[in-house]
C-alpha cells in the first residue's frame, strides 16, 4: 500500500460547483497535513495546512479524519482559475500523486 | 523575505552524460533542503534532504548524488544519466524538519535524458 493515496481525477466540473478531494494515508502516526496545487509544468505551491480540528480559507476547506486516516479539500463556487492539480503531503515530505481539477465554463 | 532560486529552467542532456542542477536560498538560515522528483504525470519522489552542511539523506537508492556545500546551497549531480532519469526537478526548503511548516519550492528543472 502506497503511503498516501489519492484519486487522480480528473475531475471536470462546472463553474460554481462544490468539489471534494480526498486523500489517504497508511502511517497512522503522521502529524502534519498539508494541500498544496500545482498548475501545469509549475512548481508545486502551499495552498493551506490541515489540522486537528479542520480549517477552512474563503472557499476552500481542510478537513482531518483520523480514524479513518484521510484528509479532504473541499472548493465551495469552483471557479476556472482553481483548475490545477492538487497534492497532498503527509508528514512534511509524503506527497500524494495528485488529483487534477478543471472547472469549464 | 524568502527567495529560492533553481536553475537551469529546462536541459536537454544525452544518455552517459553528467548532470549538475543548483539551487541557492536567500533570506534564512540553516534551511532544510530538498530534492524532489516529478515523473510525467507523477507526483513528487523525495531524492534527498539535508538539514545542514554536508549533511544529505538519500530516499532511494540511484545513480543520483546531493551534496550541500554551503548552508544555502544544495546541489544534485550525476556522473551518467539514464533515459529514466528524465522528469521535473524541484528544489524545496523548509524551516522545520521534515517540512512541518510547508515547502517552498523553486521554479523546477525540467530534465529530458536523449
Amino acid at each position: 500500500r502506497k503511503e498516501v493515496e489519492q484519486d487522480p481525477g480528473p475531475f471536470n466540473v462546472p463553474e460554481g460547483a462544490t468539489v471534494a478531494f480526498n486523500c489517504t494515508y497508511s502511517n497512522s502516526a503522521s502529524q502534519s497535513f498539508f494541500w498544496y496545487r500545482q498548475d501545469c509544468r509549475k512548481e508545486p505551491k502551499l495552498l493551506m495546512s490541515v489540522y486537528s480540528s479542520g480549517n477552512e480559507d474563503g472557499r476552500f476547506t481542510a478537513q482531518l479524519n483520523r480514524a479513518s486516516q484521510y484528509i479532504s479539500l473541499l472548493i465551495r463556487d469552483s471557479k476556472l482559475s482553481d483548475s490545477a492539480t492538487y497534492l497532498c503531503v503527509v508528514n512534511g515530505e509524503r506527497f500524494g500523486a495528485g488529483t487534477r481539477l478543471t472547472v469549464k465554463p | 523575505s524568502q527567495t529560492i532560486h533553481q536553475w537551469p529552467a529546462t536541459l536537454v542532456q544525452p544518455v552517459g552524460s553528467p548532470l549538475s542542477l543548483e539551487c541557492t536560498v536567500e533570506g534564512t538560515s540553516n534551511p532544510n533542503l530538498y530534492w524532489y522528483r516529478q515523473a510525467a504525470g507523477r507526483g513528487l519522489q523525495l531524492l534527498f534532504y539535508s538539514v545542514g552542511i554536508g549533511q544529505i539523506s538519500s530516499e532511494v537508492p540511484q545513480n543520483l548524488s546531493a551534496s550541500r556545500p554551503q548552508d544555502r546551497q544544495f546541489i544534485l549531480s550525476s556522473k551518467k544519466l539514464l533515459l529514466s532519469d528524465s522528469g521535473f526537478y524541484l528544489c524545496a526548503w523548509s524551516v522545520n524538519s521534515q517540512g512541518e511548516d510547508g515547502y517552498t519550492f523553486g521554479s523546477g528543472t525540467r530534465l529530458t535524458v536523449v
